[in-house]
């Protein structure tokens, strides 16, 4: 069946450094893409999402492009400030129908 | 457009007893999903709806689990005869479903139910 794999965490990082954060999945069609991040006492907030390969999505300063041929789909964001800590789920869908997700991986940002 | 409620955001029960939680979703999406949540893990799919009909279901969701969403708006998700592996976050999420067919909708999340089984 479908799944996907994220880079363990947790990360910490220091405030204005380079984030990536990898995701890797396994799929029989070819799904959409999306990372969702839950911030500490807060629900799940879509933060991008790509539908087919070469896509890019950007939100807030993220970006993460579908890579059809490594099936990857890879978080980053070229500085990182506090409030970005939270925890960030990469997930897939096929046929616009239930997500699958990765394990999470939690991210710190020290001042 | 107030957006996903869940209620209620807590539950404390002991094992062997019924709990239900209900979700609100988005004002005129036709789609719910009821997905669960574990320490340090992903959500994982349980069930979904299209407006009342219930069109799949997960193998995590035993014989205990029954979901309905009778007039197509709230839905209920009960657990009958708790038990403390069901202790995790219940996480409902709604979406609207594209006219053009195969357009991917973006499911928006409530805060959760958070369940303790003693």
């Amino acid at each position: 069946g479908d799944s996907v794999t994220q880079m363990e965490g947790p990360v910490t990082l220091s405030e204005e450094a380079f984030l990536t954060i990898n995701c890797t999945y396994t799929a029989t069609g070819y799904p959409s893409l999306f990372w969702y991040v839950q911030y500490p006492g807060e629900g799940l907030q879509l933060l991008l999402k790509a539908t087919k390969a070469d896509d890019k999505g950007s939100n807030k300063g993220f970006e993460a492009t579908y890579r059809k041929e490594t099936t990857s789909f890879h978080l980053e964001k070229g500085s990182v400030q506090v409030s970005d800590s939270a925890v960030y789920f990469c997930a897939l869908s096929e046929g616009a129908q239930k997500l699958v997700f990765g394990q999470g991986t939690r991210l710190t940002i020290n001042p | 457009d107030t957006g996903v409620s869940q209620d209620p955001r807590h539950k404390i029960t002991k094992r062997g007893q019924n709990v239900t939680f209900r979700c609100d979703p988005i004002s005129e999406h036709n789609r719910l999903y009821w997905y669960r949540q574990t320490l340090g893990q992903g959500p994982e799919f349980l069930t979904y709806f299209q407006n009342e009909a219930q069109l799949e279901k997960s193998r995590l969701l035993s014989d205990r689990f029954s979901a309905e969403r009778p007039k197509g708006s709230f839905s209920t998700l009960e657990i009958q005869r708790t038990e403390q592996g069901d202790s995790a976050m219940y996480l409902c999420a709604s979406s609207s479903l594209g006219t053009s067919g195969g357009q991917q909708e973006t499911q928006y999340f409530g805060p959760g139910t958070r369940l303790l089984v003693l």
